[in-house]
């Protein structure tokens, strides 16, 4: 599993909550990105990370925030969740842009 | 901006068949390409990265090609299994991101 934990696993929540995803690893990748995957859309990328600090959004970036204040933990914030965000969201790391990209076990989340 | 295609979106084939998934993608300045594999319910699982500068890759009963020029590259599955069964992506990767295919849906039946 390349040391990648996701957590929760499983979630749900109602409209309007804020909701909190963690991504933690061990392995001391520079880059960490944040993935959801929907039936017909495939996997599309909400947020990316590429240091301490350092990050940037993908193509669906709209109500989803993210920090990364240490090497090792990656969150990503749903403000205020709606139901248009329900979906398996995904951590994955890579070492550097030349590197294998290992993925997380992946949290499923339902907003009713 | 770069738009990766996988074709076809689903196969079945017999075990033992030898097969090949295809992945086209529309701008030939990537830095890899990466095949990955998706159990239903479950996470990505790497399974080859081919360098820009290399023309495959290969990993047991897998091997896949990459013609950067054309714009495609190939999974070749040998002799496959019915353990085989399961959602192929392909990813390219142009700056810091890797951008997806929609998959192939495999089914090997005994």
């Amino acid at each position: 599993d390349a040391g990648i934990t996701q957590s929760p696993r499983h979630k749900v929540t109602e409209t309007g909550t804020p909701v909190t995803l963690r991504c933690h690893q061990t392995e001391n990748h520079r880059y960490m990105y944040w993935y959801r995957q929907d039936p017909g859309h495939g996997l599309r990328l909400i947020h990316y990370s590429y240091g301490v600090k350092d990050t940037d959004k993908g193509e669906v970036s709209d109500g989803y925030s993210v920090s990364r204040s240490k090497t090792e933990d990656f969150l990503l914030t749903l403000e205020s969740a709606t139901s248009s965000q329900t979906s398996v969201y995904f951590c994955a790391i890579r070492l550097d842009r030349g590197k294998t990209q290992y993925f997380g076990p992946g949290t499923r989340l339902l907003v009713l | 901006k770069q738009e990766v295609t996988q074709i076809p979106a689903a196969l079945s084939v017999p075990e033992g068949e030898n097969l090949v998934l295809n992945c086209s993608f529309t701008d030939s300045a990537i830095y890899n390409l990466q095949w990955f594999r998706q159990d239903p319910g479950k996470g990505l699982t790497s399974l080859l990265l081919i360098q820009s500068s290399q023309r495959e890759q290969t990993s047991g009963r897998l091997n896949a090609s990459l013609d950067k020029s054309s714009g495609r590259s190939t999974l070749y599955i040998a002799a496959s299994q019915p353990g085989d069964s399961a959602t192929y992506l392909c990813a390219v990767t142009g700056t810091d991101k890797l951008i997806f295919g929609t998959g192939t849906r495999l089914q090997v039946f005994p």
